[in-house]
Parts: C-alpha cells; sequence; structure tokens
C-alpha cells in the first residue's frame, strides 16, 4: 500500500544551522510529494511540492528533490531560524496529482534555539 | 483571499453526545476535505466530498458522516462521542483534486 516514513523527532537546533528531515516514501505509480508545515495552534501550510521525479520544491530556503530511485523527498535548508520552529509533515499524493486522499507522515517537530 | 474557517475553535463534549464541525472553503473551491489528527497518530483522512457528494472515505466508523452545502461549505458529524475521537480536526478545500490542499485552522474536539 501507499505510506509515508519520516525520522521521528524532535529535532533541535540551533539558529542558522542546516537542517534536513528525512521523508521516504512506499507508493504504486507516481505519487505527488508535498512538505506541509503546521504552526502552534494553527492548521497546515503547504511548504512544497514536486510532481514528478527529479522535480525540486522549493520556498521560503526549504527545498526538496524527488528521487524515485530511492523514494525519498527529504526536506533541507540551509540556515535554520527560530521562527522555522514547527511539526514539519511530508505527504504523498497516490493518483497521478490528483490530491483528493493525502497521506502524511506522522510529522517531525523541529525546535530552533537561539 | 479569505483562507479556509473552521468552527467553532473549541468543542467540548461528553461521551455518547453528537458532534457538529463546520468549513468553509476558499472562494471558488468546490472540493472539501476532513482530517483527524490525533495525538500520536498523525493525519488521518477522514472524508472528501467535491460539488456536494461524498466522493472518498476513510477508515473510520459510519458514525463520521458529513455533508455538503450548494455553496460548498461543510459540515462534518461525529455521533456517539467515544474518549478517542478527542482530536484536531483539520478541513482543506481545493480548486480540483489536481491542485494542492489549503487547511484551516482546524477544531478542537475535547470528549470528557
Amino acid at each position: 500500500g501507499n505510506s509515508v516514513t519520516q525520522m521521528e523527532g524532535p529535532v533541535t537546533l540551533s539558529e542558522e544551522a542546516f537542517l534536513t528531515i528525512n521523508c521516504t516514501y512506499t507508493a504504486t505509480g507516481y505519487p505527488s510529494l508535498f512538505w506541509y508545515v503546521q504552526y502552534p495552534g494553527e492548521g497546515l501550510q503547504l511548504l512544497l511540492k514536486a510532481t514528478k521525479a527529479d522535480d525540486k520544491g522549493s520556498n521560503k530556503g526549504f527545498e526538496a528533490t524527488y528521487r524515485k530511485e530511492t523514494t525519498s523527498f527529504h526536506l533541507e535548508k540551509g540556515s535554520v531560524q527560530v521562527s522555522d520552529s514547527a511539526v514539519y509533515f511530508c505527504a504523498l499524493s497516490p493518483e497521478g496529482g490528483a490530491t483528493n486522499k493525502l497521506i502524511f507522515g506522522t510529522g517531525t517537530l523541529l525546535a530552533v534555539q537561539p | 483571499e479569505a483562507g479556509v474557517t473552521q468552527s467553532p475553535t473549541h468543542l467540548i463534549k461528553t461521551r455518547g453526545q453528537q458532534a457538529t464541525l463546520r468549513c468553509s472553503p476558499i472562494s471558488g473551491h468546490t472540493s472539501v476535505y476532513w482530517y483527524q489528527q490525533a495525538l500520536g497518530l498523525g493525519l488521518q483522512f477522514l472524508l472528501w466530498y467535491d460539488e456536494g457528494e461524498e466522493r472518498n472515505r476513510g477508515n473510520f466508523p459510519p458514525r463520521f458522516s458529513g455533508r455538503q452545502f450548494p455553496n460548498y461549505s461543510s459540515e462534518l458529524n461525529v455521533n456517539a462521542l467515544e474518549l478517542e475521537d478527542s482530536a484536531l480536526y483539520l478541513c482543506a478545500s481545493t480548486r480540483d483534486p489536481y491542485q494542492p490542499q489549503h487547511f484551516g485552522d482546524g477544531t478542537r474536539l475535547s470528549i470528557l
């Protein structure tokens, strides 16, 4: 079946450190991949997406590359800020581009200390 | 553009009662999705409505139901509430199923 596996948190970093949050997936066909972010007390916000192999999604300094050969979509940022502290969710849409049913990872809490 | 709005923000109920949660999608969006975010269980897909019809359903019992109105707003109803129903319920909307989902801030349902 379709599933998403994220690294366990919490991830605690100092400001300006490099961030990697690992995400791997299992899916049939050609899924679309997403990273969502949830700030405290808020809903989810779409951070970035990639719809086909080798696509790189990017937004607000965050990047993730759709790697079909390793079934991965790792989230990276070169220099984190305290304001990046949030829960990050990796997700996939199992149909080719249609997001009628997003499958989420369990989320990774990122805490950035000044 | 106003985002997805959900009401109420918080809802406190007791076991056996019924809860109604409401969602207004972004203007122009016709698809509405409901997710349950229970502590320690991540986000689980509940229901998808499009053009007034239920299109897909997650692995939840029938006491979770809903509907979509002609203005595309939606209600989620949970009957015979159980303690395990305590969670944040998130609503999302899209213009069509090929666009990313936009989420509201959720309704926190607490069962006492």
